[in-house]
């Protein structure tokens, strides 16, 4: 168990709808990674959140949008939904690995969409 | 830009035999990290390893271990004496060392299959 949490764990919608994915981050983690796993793109990385503000952005569509709460959680919103944005939508939360200039990430178990 | 290919799309072995899943990256920065995940059946990503670009040792964790060869841009991961248990799609990622943002992009990963 990573300690990253994330609601759903499925979701089964129909397109044109829109869902909202919900990420809880390891106690006292401050940024939250968003990594998509379809068929057709593999896993890429979508976009990260640092203490609530925008820090990168990956390939995300427009349709979709995410945000980082005051609490840190945070909640990767799809729109539109095609169902070519049927996959495995995963959060990661990462701190400090001592004595190393790095971040290490922890992955949640994931949110499996499916748009039919 | 960061690149990360993984040939091998599926591997099929009996039981007890050894495996060697490749990885080839590609990246513009001196500084940087590979890692390795497997993600099973049930679809959570698990941490295998991570390794810095300034370390080249050798690796190996049981029956696992890791041959990173910086001179070939390759991190390669044998399995030895492969158990039925090992069957799951492993993943080759890399990060650049941008600290505060670790995004990883990933293989396509190789599904590797233990046949009892």
């Amino acid at each position: 168990d990573s300690g990253v949490t994330q609601t759903p764990k499925h979701l089964i919608t129909a397109t044109g709808q829109r869902v909202t994915l919900r990420c809880s981050p390891r106690s006292g983690d401050l940024s939250v990674y968003w990594y998509q796993q379809s068929l057709d793109q593999g896993l890429q990385f979508l976009i990260q959140y640092y203490n609530g503000e925008e820090r990168a952005k990956g390939n995300i569509l427009e349709r979709f949008s995410a945000q980082q709460f005051p609490d840190l959680h945070s909640e990767l919103n799809l729109s539109s939904l095609e169902l070519g944005d049927s996959a495995l939508y995963f959060c990661a939360s990462s701190v400090p690995v001592a004595g190393a200039n790095y971040n290490e990430q922890f992955f949640g178990p994931g949110t499996r969409l499916t748009v039919l | 830009a960061q690149k990360v290919t993984q040939a091998q799309t599926e591997i099929s072995v009996v039981e007890k035999e050894d495996v060697t899943l490749d990885c080839v990256y590609e990246t513009r920065d001196t500084t940087y990290y590979l890692f390795w995940y497997k993600q099973p059946p049930s679809g959570e990503l698990v941490f295998l390893i991570r390794r810095n670009s300034f370390d080249e040792q050798n690796e190996i964790s049981g029956r696992y271990s890791w041959n990173f060869q910086k001179s070939t841009s390759s991190f390669n991961f044998t399995i030895t004496a492969s158990q039925v248990v090992d069957s799951a799609v492993y993943f080759c990622a890399l990060s650049e060392s941008n600290f505060g943002n670790e995004k990883l992009t990933f293989g396509t990963g190789t599904r590797l299959t233990i046949i009892p």
